[in-house]
């Protein structure tokens, strides 16, 4: 079975440029999730999706990040304009019942 | 607020000893609890998970322990290999099986030959 796919896997920007991120979740899985991992921190939920529904959106930068998931399969997450603090890791994951699987990850370098 | 606290950054045990590596959670909504392990440059990897309803699950060398009282839980890894040398994020979610993860901050293990 195939895992979650990400990419890219590396991006190096400079501030008040926007960059986008692409995940496709484990194929069946309902339900997608974006983390963000900042170094020597745990990964924080930024936005949940169910099919193509957001279930929570709470700790997502909406002045700056959007996420869609349009077709209920594959996701993107924009930034636009992205700031020196958006440097992370950003994870895709996707859930079968309460066990979340999780993408290699985009890592963003913010200059 | 720190929801899922793993108090210890980093720990350094030998071969073929055991590895403990502790999680404490302070919402006693939480009920289902999971350990990832992550090696550098890759994304996290499910490894074991919990129910509140247990205080135990083990899985080959791995196993989980619940103490729900104490809202802390454990993860004992026996016999420790270096293989096992990873950052080990514990994550809770509930309650009323919401499938949101709060994670902690991780414990870097390194297992020494």
């Amino acid at each position: 079975e195939a895992g979650v796919a990400q990419s890219p896997r590396y991006k190096i920007i400079e501030k008040r440029q926007s960059v986008a991120f692409w995940c496709n979740p484990i194929s069946g899985h309902a339900t997608l999730y974006w983390y963000q991992q900042i170094l020597g921190q745990g990964p924080k939920l930024l936005i949940q999706f169910q099919n193509n529904g957001v279930v929570d959106d709470s700790q997502l930068p909406k002045d700056r990040f959007s996420a869609e998931r349009l077709k209920g399969v594959d996701s993107t997450l924009k930034i636009q304009p992205a700031k020196l603090e958006d440097s992370a890791v950003y994870l895709c994951a996707s859930s079968s019942w309460m066990t979340q699987y999780f993408g290699p990850g985009t890592r963003l370098l913010v200059l | 607020d720190q929801q899922v606290k793993q108090n210890s950054p980093s720990l350094s045990v030998q071969e073929g000893r055991i590895s403990i590596l502790n999680c404490d959670y302070t919402n006693s909504m939480f009920d289902y609890f999971l350990w990832y392990k992550k090696y550098p440059a890759e994304g996290p990897t499910f490894l074991i998970s919990i129910s509140s309803i247990k205080d135990k699950n083990e899985d080959g060398r791995f196993t989980v322990f619940l103490n729900k009282s104490a809202k802390h839980l454990s993860l004992h890894i026996v016999p420790s290999q270096p293989g096992d040398s990873a950052v080990y994020f514990c994550a809770a979610s509930g309650p009323g099986g919401s499938e949101k993860l709060v994670f902690g901050k991780g414990t870097k293990l390194t297992v020494n030959p």
